[in-house]
């Protein structure tokens, strides 16, 4: 059964900081994985997906990278802003048959002036 | 383009009363889904539907729930009868191709569900 891990649940950084989030998966045999954010009280944004033949995928200051041997996906935000306080989640797609999302529980970025 | 649409946003009802959600895709989008946030938990599937058909239900709880999606346009997930442990956070999201399973889903603002 395919389980996904967030560590750490919370995360506190000063402006400008660069930061990394991880990401684990139980079963290495998933098809894409995808990135959101989710502001309080809002609906899930849709960040990066990647696709399990890829290592990695950019979006302005993000980067994903996808390491399906090891069962680890990281997020890599440069320069961090207050804007960028939010949940972030990861999801993966466990079968082609189905677009099932697995998602972790999030980690909670909160970015200080 | 207009987003995922959910009505209603927040939803409060007694045990044993019946509650419908709604869920507006993208407008295009063949692929359906439905998932829920139960408090303290992570986002759980609870199923899929390609155009008016279930793809995948493998995610619901129980035979309390009943989703539909007429048309192949906009859905409903009825709770009949509703239980306290029904209460969370209901997300729809959509995709676009019919083949594309794994495809970036986009997801609606979310209807909370408070069960008292």
């Amino acid at each position: 059964k395919q389980e996904v891990t967030q560590i750490p649940a919370a995360l506190s950084v000063p402006e400008g900081e660069n930061l990394v989030l991880n990401c684990s998966f139980t079963d290495s045999a998933i098809y894409n994985l995808q990135w959101f954010r989710q502001d309080p009280g809002k609906g899930l944004t849709s960040l990066l997906l990647i696709q399990s033949s890829q290592r990695e995928q950019t979006s302005g200051r993000l980067n994903a990278s996808l390491d399906k041997s090891s069962g680890r996906s990281t997020l890599y935000i440069a320069a961090s802003q207050p804007g960028d306080s939010a949940t972030y989640l990861c999801a993966v797609f466990g079968s082609s048959n189905t677009g099932k999302l697995i998602f972790g529980q999030g980690t909670t970025l909160q970015v200080k002036p | 383009e207009a987003g995922v649409t959910q009505f209603p946003s927040h939803s409060v009802i007694e045990k044993g009363q019946t509650v419908t959600l709604r869920c507006d895709p993208i407008s295009g989008h063949d692929n359906l889904y439905w998932y829920r946030r139960v408090m303290g938990k992570e986002i759980k599937f609870l199923l899929h539907f390609v155009k008016e058909s279930k793809q995948d239900e493998s995610g619901m709880p129980n035979n309390r729930f009943l989703a539909e999606r007429t048309g192949g346009t906009y859905s409903t997930l009825k709770v009949q009868p509703a239980e306290l442990e029904d209460s969370g956070v209901y997300f729809c999201a959509s995709s676009r191709h019919w083949a594309g399973h794994t495809d970036t889903q986009y997801f609606g603002p979310g209807t909370r569900l408070t069960v008292l």
